[in-house]
């Protein structure tokens, strides 16, 4: 069974803070690392889709790099703001499996107080 | 606009009884996905399908059934509804394998 593990589970940060979440997933046969951002009581709706080790991606504050080779992503957020409230999900897309190809990690929930 | 919708929103059904969630995509879309959120798991994938009369098993396929008879539907179907089926459901679709996944308002359902 393929495992994707986020830390950490939970995090309160102040309005202004900046931050980070850490996503490891297994390094082989790798396809594709999906970011997602999950508001309460709504779907999921992707951030970014990283396929190449060293990829760095950015959409206004919130950016996320990958390294494929050693299996890990991190999503940072600068300057978080009350609306950034939100599970944050990354997702690990791989060859072949029982599982099926995307495998969800259980996700992050951010706070942010203002 | 494109979309993906699901139905019903809620559903409250018994035991036993079977039950078949919709999931409508006007994306034209050739993947799309079922999945399960529960607490402590986050989404875990119950059937996928990569296109018309194509359906996957996922990693939680048990007591459940997909059908793929056209492009913008995959309705899920529980043959006998079991407490532990009690859970929300999404429904997701994608342009191709790897990309990013568009995902329904999901569907409460409770099984007593």
């Amino acid at each position: 069974i393929l495992n994707v593990e986020q830390s950490p589970q939970s995090l309160h940060v102040q309005e202004g803070d900046s931050t980070n979440f850490t996503c490891s997933f297994p390094s082989s046969n790798f396809y594709a690392l999906h970011w997602y951002r999950w508001e309460t009581a709504k779907s999921p709706e992707a951030l970014f889709v990283m396929t190449l080790n060293g990829d760095e991606k950015k959409k206004g504050r919130i950016s996320a790099t990958l390294n494929t080779k050693e299996g890990y992503s991190y999503l940072y957020i600068k300057g978080s703001q009350p609306e950034d409230s939100a599970t944050y999900l990354c997702a690990f897309y791989h060859y072949g499996g029982s599982q099926g190809n995307l495998i969800f990690g259980k996700g992050t929930k951010l706070s942010v107080k203002p | 606009d494109a979309e993906i919708t699901q139905s019903p929103r809620h559903k409250i059904t018994e035991t036993g009884r079977q039950v078949t969630l919709a999931c409508h995509q006007t994306w034209n879309h050739n993947n799309m996905f079922w999945y399960r959120q529960d607490l402590g798991h986050g989404l875990r994938l119950i059937h996928y399908s990569y296109g018309v009369q194509d359906t996957n098993k996922g990693e939680v396929s048990d007591g459940y059934s997909v059908s793929r008879s056209n492009t913008e539907d995959l309705p899920l179907t529980l043959e006998s509804a079991a407490s532990s089926q009690t859970s929300v459901y999404f429904c997701a679709s994608s342009e191709g394998t790897g990309l990013e996944q568009y995902f329904g308002p999901g569907t409460r359902l409770t099984v007593t």
